[in-house]
């Protein structure tokens, strides 16, 4: 059982290339998240999603694109990077929406250089 | 506009002592509140939380005391082990919002030594 893994654990991106982050959980959870924590701050949410093929907005979308094709997967694109993005993504999953019950994966280290 | 503020951003305890570490929110419609716990190199994972309807909640070595008049909580470790070196994070929410996925405001985190 490997939870949440996300891929790559780092990039380094170039000024307006793009890229997409991977998240995948294997633990059938309906709800997936995808944060940003940037140097010296907490978590902001990005995107949500309540299952497959619906997905919504949080604190700081702009700049990201998701997708929900299937329970397991939840990619978080980048279109043209800014150095803005650089931060630490963390992608999460919960069976329920009761906040204590999301697991977070490892993360994913992002230079936009 | 911080809502969630943990204005002391490390905190170096002794081993067998009591970590004390505080968190203050401004938006009064938040009621319900987590901890986390986050090691380097890996995800947050979830400590402990309180809903805005108790003022105290326990769970073996840690408690987490909630002031709604003051809009403010604090998360006590006692006894502090070197294990629990790490950094926190308070975080809130609207625990009403149901519907969709309720979301989380984190605080900026505390990062505790706990020193032998």
């Amino acid at each position: 059982n490997a939870g949440v893994t996300q891929t790559p654990k780092f990039r380094i991106l170039k000024i307006g290339q793009s890229m997409t982050l991977q998240c995948t959980q294997d633990m059938n959870h309906n709800y997936m998240y995808w944060y940003r924590q940037d140097p010296g701050m907490g978590l902001k949410l990005i995107y949500y999603s309540v299952g497959a093929g619906i997905t919504d907005k949080g604190e700081v979308p702009n700049g990201y694109n998701v997708s929900r094709s299937t329970t397991e997967d939840f990619p978080l694109r980048l279109e043209l990077a800014a150095p803005s993005q650089t931060s630490v993504y963390f992608c999460a999953s919960s069976r329920t929406e009761l906040q204590e019950t999301q697991y977070f994966g490892p993360g994913t280290r992002l230079l936009v250089l | 506009d911080q809502q969630v503020k943990q204005n002391s951003p490390s905190l170096s305890v002794q081993e067998g002592r009591i970590s004390i570490l505080n968190c203050d929110y401004t938006n009064s419609m938040f009621d319900y509140f987590l901890w986390y716990k986050k090691y380097p190199a890996e995800g947050p994972t979830f400590l402990i939380s309180i809903s805005s309807i108790k003022d105290k909640n326990e769970d073996g070595r840690f408690t987490v005391f909630l002031n709604k008049s003051a809009k403010h909580l604090s998360l006590h470790i006692v006894p502090s082990q070197p294990g629990d070196s790490a950094v926190y994070f308070c975080a809130a929410t609207r625990a009403l919002y149901t519907g969709t996925a309720s979301k989380l405001t984190f605080g900026t985190g505390t990062r505790l030594q706990v020193t032998l």
